[in-house]
């Protein structure tokens, strides 16, 4: 199975200040189709998770712009260029490459 | 509008046994593959199992392999999981999520694990 690692598990972080979250895959994410399944989900205080980001850097329909993901290979990073007070919550990051689909610890965001 | 609706969840005995549904609606439910993500109280996601969309390919995470089975009824737009021998560990909200679209010759497919229901909660306790 593919071990997805998030680093930090906690940031407090300022209103209106940059973020930047960090995931690390134990191999390769990239399918057979040339493709990289590689996504992040946002999951606020009581609800279910959220797809923001899927295939590294494209954001899901409804998704602000200051939400960004980059990276390639097994080294992947979620940034928001200014934190607002409603993107508190985890944030986790997954692959789809293969099954099973399987998911970082997540990164637990506070406003400082 | 996809929507995702889990449904059969509550209180079960260890050993008892409990089918999770989850009704979609609002995209074509037998052209994508389906999962189930599980979530412990206070703890990470844990993707459980999933299955193709003509339902002859399942996959299940070790730790509910032989214990859980997931089926689908592509007739009535609805997923299903069996849980046999429930253990304490199993106690989480259930979640059911959309997954890869099989490919059709249109234009670019929605990527894989795009929606999710709200979750129902199983609890497995003496």
């Amino acid at each position: 199975d593919i071990v997805m690692t998030q680093t930090p598990l906690s940031s407090p972080v300022t209103l209106g200040q940059p973020a930047s979250f960090s995931c690390t895959s134990s191999q390769s994410l990239v399918h057979s189709d040339g493709n990289t399944y590689l996504s992040w989900l946002q999951q606020r205080p009581g609800q279910p998770p959220r797809l923001l980001i899927y295939k590294i850097s494209n954001r899901f329909s409804g998704v602000p712009d200051r939400f960004s993901g980059s990276g390639a290979g097994t080294d992947f990073t979620l940034k928001i260029s200014r934190v607002e007070a409603e993107d508190v919550g985890i944030y986790y990051c997954m692959q789809a490459t293969q099954f099973p689909r399987t998911f970082g610890q997540g990164t637990k965001v506070e406003i400082k | 509008e996809v929507q995702l609706v889990e449904s059969g969840g509550g209180l079960v005995q260890p050993g008892e046994s409990l089918r999770l549904s989850c009704a979609a609606s609002g995209f074509s439910f037998s052209s994508h593959a389906m999962s189930w993500v599980r979530q412990a109280p206070g703890k990470g996601l844990e993707w459980v199992s999933g299955l193709t969309a003509s339902g002859d390919r399942t996959f299940y995470a070790d730790s509910v392999q032989g214990r859980f089975t997931i089926s689908r009824d592509n007739s009535k737009n609805t997923l299903y999981l069996q849980m046999n021998s429930p253990r304490a560990e199993d106690t989480a909200v259930y979640y059911c999520a959309r997954d890869y679209k099989i490919r059709d010759g249109g234009g670019s497919p929605p990527p894989p694990v795009d929606y999710w229901g709200q979750g129902t909660l199983v609890t497995v306790s003496s």
